[in-house]
């Protein structure tokens, strides 16, 4: 049971280059969201989406695209990248009002 | 819009000891969830409380909730080492949206 699923876990980026980050849940929910983790900071919404073809602003969406194509997956995309940005990104699924399931983490270092 | 403050920010207690992780809200909610993040790791569904009075325990923890204080306390029991890791607790903003708290270090002392 693969549950959630991010791609890749660790990237390099130089200042100005893009990515996209993949997060793939085979549990059928229909809530993805992508978040951001720094030291002493908690865990910070970046961008959510409550269904295929629907997604919404977090907390700090600045700087950052997302896409639901199909359900089963959520696209978090850099367009050009900051050193602000370096940071763990971490995806997480949920069906309704029930708990999130989070994914292994990407660590992302831009330099 | 919706602040989530947990405290205290790292505790360090001994084997055996009590101790209580509190998480308070600014606005309304009616559901809050308690996570555990072990180093380099992701986050294990602790708790979900749901109404006014929940209660829930596993293990050495308990999780409680009071919407009208909004508050949220996490119990330990009699700590051991493998408690140690960092505690997050989570409120449900909207229909949609979980925000975090920024989380407390636990390190439970042999």
């Amino acid at each position: 049971n693969a549950g959630v699923t991010q791609t890749p876990k660790f990237r390099v980026l130089k200042t100005g280059q893009s990515m996209t980050l993949l997060c793939a849940q085979d549990m059928n929910h229909e809530y993805m969201y992508w978040y951001r983790q720094d030291p002493g900071m908690g865990l910070r919404l970046i961008h959510y989406s409550v269904g295929e073809g629907t997604t919404a602003k977090g907390e700090v969406p600045d700087g950052y695209n997302v896409s639901r194509l199909k359900k089963q997956n959520f696209l978090l995309g850099l367009e050009s990248a900051a050193p602000s940005q370096t940071s763990v990104y971490f995806c997480a699924s949920g069906p309704w009002i029930t708990e999130a399931f989070f994914g292994q983490g990407t660590r992302l270092t831009v330099v | 819009e919706l602040k989530v403050e947990q405290n205290p920010l790292f505790l360090s207690m001994q084997e055996g000891k009590n101790y209580t992780i509190y998480c308070n809200y600014s606005t309304t909610s009616d559901r809050l969830y308690w996570y555990r993040q072990d180093p380099g790791k992701s986050l294990e569904s602790l708790f979900v409380l749901l109404s006014n009075g929940a209660v829930k325990q596993e293990g050495r923890l308990m999780a409680s909730l009071d919407t009208k204080a909004r508050l949220s306390t996490l119990h330990i029991t009699a700590a051991v080492h493998d408690l140690s890791a960092t505690y997050f607790c989570a409120v449900g903003a909207g229909t949609y949206k979980y925000i975090f708290g920024t989380g407390t270090r636990l390190k439970v002392l042999a």
